[in-house]
């Protein structure tokens, strides 16, 4: 059964650089998506964007420019960094894996627990 | 992007009752939509693909439908466990987008 774990600093700077990593257990990277997505304190979810095990991204276009994600097949990891980091960018922060075709998508089925980055100096 | 409006944005219950929970998509989206669980502390749990897919594991009490832009999602017979906040979100497009959630609490 696939299992996914957040890591990451807990804390970092305005204008700094944020730097998660998401590691996959229990089962393959191939064929599925890998989607980052957060959640501010008291608020909603927020999709910041995916990856697929090719390297293909989606990401939202809001965040895009700071946004980079990435795959290590080797160590059947993904990561997010992003930049220029402020106070509106403290959130819990999520990976997730979802499910998807080119006629289907089965949603984000398995999600990592979450890392909280609080930007502040 | 495509705004996912959740209604009604809290609602109180109780064990036993039936809840509907509406999400209204500003275009078109077919039956690209998950509904997802959060409990407090804890990650979103998929509940539902596809509009109406229930996923393994999930309770039977638990069922969606809609497709076009106007999408429910219904628990029957609440149980103490349902209480929490729910999430509805479109996959048609990118940037997916969330609605805004409801708040499932005990009356």
């Amino acid at each position: 059964q696939v299992q996914l774990q957040e890591s990451g600093p807990g804390l970092v700077k305005p204008s700094e650089t944020l730097s998660l990593t998401c590691t996959v257990s229990g089962g393959s990277m191939g064929t599925d998506y890998w989607s980052w997505i957060r959640q501010a304190p008291g608020k909603g979810l927020e999709w910041i964007g995916n990856i697929h095990y090719s390297g293909a991204t989606d990401g939202n276009p809001s965040l895009k420019s700071r946004v980079t994600i990435d795959v290590d097949r080797s160590r059947t990891q993904f990561s997010l960094e992003m930049t220029s980091l402020t106070a509106a960018d403290t959130a819990m922060y999520y990976c997730a894996r979802e499910v998807r075709g080119f006629d289907y998508n089965n949603g984000m089925d398995v999600w990592g627990q979450g890392t909280m980055v609080t930007v502040s100096s | 992007d495509i705004q996912m409006t959740q209604t009604p944005s809290s609602v109180s219950a109780s064990v036993g009752d039936r809840v509907i929970i509406t999400c209204r998509a500003s275009q078109h989206i077919g039956a690209w939509v998950s509904w997802y669980q959060q409990e407090p502390g804890k990650a979103p749990r998929l509940l539902i693909s596809a509009a109406s897919t229930l996923q393994s594991g999930v309770p039977s009490r638990f069922s969606g439908s809609g497709s076009g832009t106007d999408f429910t999602l219904t628990i029957t017979t609440l149980q103490p466990e349902d209480f929490a906040t729910y999430y509805c979100q479109q996959c048609y497009h990118f940037p997916y987008t969330f609605g805004q959630g409801t708040r499932l609490e005990i009356k």
